[in-house]
């Protein structure tokens, strides 16, 4: 079974609009993880945002955000004001508790902010 | 910065030849990991590592060994390739970023093709 699902595989958007990117996961451990990464057409990932399972407050790095719905177990990424460089594809993984640290991970949305 | 690089970047190669990739990181991180990257899939775990000759596998190891002899290396060998792993490499090396949240911070990448 999927444990992590990424339901848009790509997505266009105005330039300076708001974007919501869909992850949704499945676990049974009260304590896990939830990141985002972003990979430019250049290939390298990049680390966006971090959400813990016990955080009680969605996270927040400069324009990209994390709504966090626990119960429905759904992590979005959210970007304010897209840019232009914000076009690449957008990964969703989960950590979970005992799992040496492996991250198991989406199968990624391709953003395209258009001009 | 961690520092992580990754050799050869590019590799073409023919079927049933052996293939090593090398992943190298300069401060002494613990976990490394090996994935692989292919369309439609996001990154999909060969092997990883937590520490000098520790490994195990990940939900792709078929076909793929590790070596991880010192701190810095971590091996990645396809013994006699085939076309069927035919994709981009990451390794990967798990740092404590901000607020102890331990993010997987990637090397460039390895795009290998098996003719």
């Amino acid at each position: 079974a999927q444990k992590i699902t990424q339901t848009q595989p790509g997505m266009f958007v105005q330039e300076k609009e708001a974007v919501t990117l869909d992850c949704t996961y499945d676990t049974s451990d009260q304590s896990y993880g939830l990141f985002w990464y972003k990979q430019p057409s250049s290939g390298e990932m990049i680390f966006l945002i971090y959400q813990g399972s016990y955080d009680e407050q969605n996270a927040t790095e400069g324009r990209y955000s994390l709504n966090f719905q626990k119960a429905r177990k759904s992590a979005n990424l959210v970007i304010s004001a897209s840019q232009l460089g914000d076009s690449a594809m957008y990964f969703c993984a989960m950590r979970e508790m005992d799992s040496n640290y492996q991250l198991i991970w989406g199968a990624g949305t391709k953003l395209i902010i258009k001009p | 910065d961690a520092g992580i690089t990754q050799s050869p970047r590019h590799k073409v190669t023919e079927t049933g030849t052996p293939v090593t990739l090398r992943c190298h990181q300069t401060e002494n991180h613990r976990y490394m990991y090996w994935y692989r990257q292919d369309p439609g899939h996001g990154l999909r775990l060969i092997h990883y590592s937590y520490g000098v000759k520790d490994t195990d596998k990940g939900e792709v190891s078929d076909g793929y060994s590790v070596s991880r002899s010192k701190t810095e290396d971590f091996l990645l060998t396809l013994e006699s390739a085939t076309s069927s792993q035919t994709s981009v490499y990451f390794c990967a090396i798990q740092i404590p970023g901000l607020a102890g949240v331990r993010e997987l911070f990637f090397g460039e990448g390895s795009r290998l093709t098996v003719l």
